[in-house]
């Protein structure tokens, strides 16, 4: 079974900086990577998606990498925001669901 | 329009009530999802449903119960559930199950039992 693993936890910067999020999955046969962003007791709202095919997908200031073979993927967030404190999740797609990771909670201190 | 909906926000219920959540999408998505997430953790797939059929479902207790009335339509009846049941419900939608295509999730209820 596909487990997904995200490190660190936590992590708390002061406004400006750039940061970057890691996201590891145990099985490298994946349809797609998903990021998401979640707000306390809120949904989930997308803020990319990787094919399988794909290296990386850009929005905004957010840049997320894939690298199948290696079983990884990175959400770059440059000039961090004191709106961007949320936490993060990754999901990765076997062709039928989608596996979550365990999340980094993000805070970006004004 | 990439929303999904959900209803209610909120619901408090005992535990011999018996309830409905709802979740709709017009995105002309064919697969729909349900999930649980407690709080400080990441969701857990429930139940998926593909072309209006139940696809998966996670070994989850027959006091959860599962509807797809129609593509865009996505029911979860709840009887007799436990104070554990307690939590943030979340539904999604994306265009097929799992191969292509952004997962679109809605506001979520919170559900408490006493």
């Amino acid at each position: 079974k596909q487990e997904v693993t995200q490190i660190p936890a936590a992590l708390s910067v002061p406004e400006g900086e750039n940061l970057v999020l890691n996201c590891s999955f145990t099985d490298s046969a994946i349809y797609n990577l998903q990021w998401f962003r979640q707000d306390p007791g809120k949904g989930l709202t997308s803020l990319l998606l990787i094919q399988s095919s794909q290296r990386e997908q850009t929005s905004g200031r957010l840049n997320a990498s894939l690298d199948k073979s290696s079983g990884r993927s990175t959400l770059y967030i440059a000039a961090s925001q004191p709106g961007d404190s949320a936490t993060y999740l990754c999901a990765v797609s076997d062709g039928n669901q989608f596996y979550f990771g365990t999340g980094t909670s993000l805070t970006v201190i004004p | 329009d990439t929303e999904v909906t959900q209803t209610p926000k909120h619901l408090v219920m005992g535990m011999t009530n018996k309830k409905s959540l709802k979740c709709e999408q017009h995105m002309g998505h064919r697969a729909m999802y349900w999930y649980k997430q407690k709080a400080k953790k990441p969701p857990e797939l429930m139940f998926v449903y593909s072309y209006e059929k139940l696809s998966i479902n996670e070994s989850v207790p027959s006091r959860f119960s599962p509807e797809c009335p129609n593509s865009s339509l996505l029911n979860l009846h709840l009887h007799a559930l436990q104070p554990e049941d307690s939590a943030l419900y979340l539904c999604a939608s994306s265009q097929s199950q799992g191969t292509i295509g952004t997962q679109y999730f809605g506001p979520g209820t919170r559900l408490l039992v006493l």
